[in-house]
């Protein structure tokens, strides 16, 4: 089992349409939750952060983290062509020396 | 200021062949991560270096991969007697400080294809 899951798509949406992007994990010592923004031939950008449980809003982005069910979501509101990209999710817990990725969602929204 | 850069941008080899890619960091960045990106997949953690201190290798694949970073600056990152698996791309960052809170800013990474 791998320690993060993250649904890879494709995901197409309309403009102005909300999306909700997943991922689940199993190590419950992760604390540090992050999502990752990848345009195509680019390398991923720090788009959310959150530590442990709660949620966090940034413009039209929302970071949700529930511990309890070892799930977290990123939610953008009022989508746009430009946010068209991979969008990774990432975690990490205290001591390590690395993040752990998942896949990526590949997300289109369609003018 | 100048983020992360890679070299080369892509590179096509033939099996068997070694392969260095090169990163340099964002100036006064003291950790530094590789991780590798295959198709279809999340990013996996290969080599961290933090300062002068021991690298972190436990990510490596196997002993054809190896990586050198003189202090904080350029790392570079060896793959020898290359394999069809190991195309892939290649990212590097850099972060701050070595707690993982820090922002990590990642380079366009280095595109590998062992033919």
């Amino acid at each position: 089992q791998k320690e993060v899951e993250q649904d890879p798509g494709p995901l197409s949406v309309p403009e102005g349409a909300i999306v909700s992007l997943n991922c689940t994990y199993s190590n419950s010592a992760f604390q540090y939750f992050m999502w990752y923004r990848q345009y195509s031939r680019k390398g991923p950008e720090l788009l959310m952060y959150t530590y442990s449980s709660g949620n966090k809003e940034d413009g039209r982005f929302t970071a949700q983290v529930d511990k309890s069910s070892k799930y977290i979501s990123l939610f953008i509101r009022d989508s746009q062509p430009s946010d068209s990209a991979t969008y990774l999710c990432a975690m990490t817990q205290t001591g390590a020396n690395n993040l752990f990725f998942g896949t990526g969602t590949r997300l289109t929204v369609i003018p | 200021g100048a983020g992360v850069s890679q070299s080369p941008s892509n590179k096509v080899t033939e099996k068997g062949k070694d392969v260095e890619l090169r990163c340099d960091p964002i100036s006064g960045h003291t950790a530094l991560y590789w991780y590798r990106q295959r198709l279809g997949q999340g990013l996996e953690f290969l080599i961290y270096f933090q300062g002068n201190s021991a690298p972190d290798k436990s990510g490596l694949p196997s002993d054809r991969f190896s990586a050198e970073r003189t202090g904080e600056s350029v790392s570079t990152l060896t793959i020898q007697r290359t394999q069809q698996e190991d195309s892939a791309v290649y990212l590097c960052a850099s972060s701050l400080e070595v707690a993982l809170q820090e922002t990590q800013y990642f380079g366009p990474g280095t595109r590998l294809l062992v033919l």
